[in-house]
């Protein structure tokens, strides 16, 4: 039973282009997130939502959209591709409040390459 | 002053060892503080918790200093399986709060 899933593991696309990355969550938790990890393996989260409310939004490019349908689920679409936009997108979640203190599962990554 | 910073290692040290890393925070309002390790293309995963008074999980004791801002990992008797990128991760008061993961400290076991 994977808690935290994401689709697809791997991207190759070309600049330019506009892809979607999924995340779902099966723990029940009321928070997700959007990190990326670039190559030098720096993890910077990019966005946070609580019970489908936007929290954290990070100084990331407004090419980047992230969109929560539900509590248990919050994909990112990216437009207009970037090579910079290369890294490893990881999704995760957690239960805001009590007494969890924020401890966060993380889903397997999505390794995107933009060529 | 990066906002969260550990010493980058790697730490090769034998089987069986002692290894401390430290992680030092430039927020003193920070108010929730982990640790995650991350195996070679694999996703964070949960390590320890850190809390006021310390914490001890079998071979793992987490530490909080918060006069002098720093958080350390100590593990004891160290196993192969102990070699992973150890994150320190610093979290504000809420939900709403920046959250900032370290660059990470390699450790490596030998056998």
């Amino acid at each position: 039973d994977t808690a935290v899933s994401q689709t697809p593991k791997y991207l190759v696309t070309q600049m330019g282009n506009d892809k979607s990355i999924k995340c779902e969550q099966n723990l029940g938790h009321d928070t997700m997130y959007w990190y990326k990890q670039d190559s030098k393996k720096f993890l910077k989260i990019m966005f946070s939502y609580n019970n489908k409310e936007l929290i954290i939004n990070e100084t990331v490019p407004n090419r980047f959209s992230p969109k929560s349908p539900d509590k248990a689920h919050l994909n990112l679409h990216i437009n207009s591709l970037e090579l910079g936009d290369s890294a490893v997108y990881f999704c995760a979640s957690s239960q805001v409040g009590g007494g969890s203190s924020y401890e966060q599962y993380f889903g397997p990554g999505t390794r995107l390459t933009v060529t | 002053r990066k906002e969260v910073e550990q010493d980058p290692g790697p730490f090769n040290v034998p089987e069986g060892a002692t290894v401390a890393f430290n992680c030092t925070y430039s927020n003193s309002a920070s108010q929730s503080f982990f640790w995650y390790r991350q195996d070679c293309r694999k996703e964070p995963k949960l390590l320890m918790s850190v809390y006021s008074s310390g914490n001890e999980d079998g071979r793992f004791t987490a530490q909080l200093n918060r006069a002098s801002q720093y958080i350390s990992l100590l593990i004891r008797d160290s196993k192969l399986s102990d070699s992973a990128t150890y994150l320190c991760v610093v979290q504000g008061y809420s939900s709403a709060s920046k959250i900032i993961f370290g660059s990470g400290t390699r450790l490596s076991i030998r056998p």
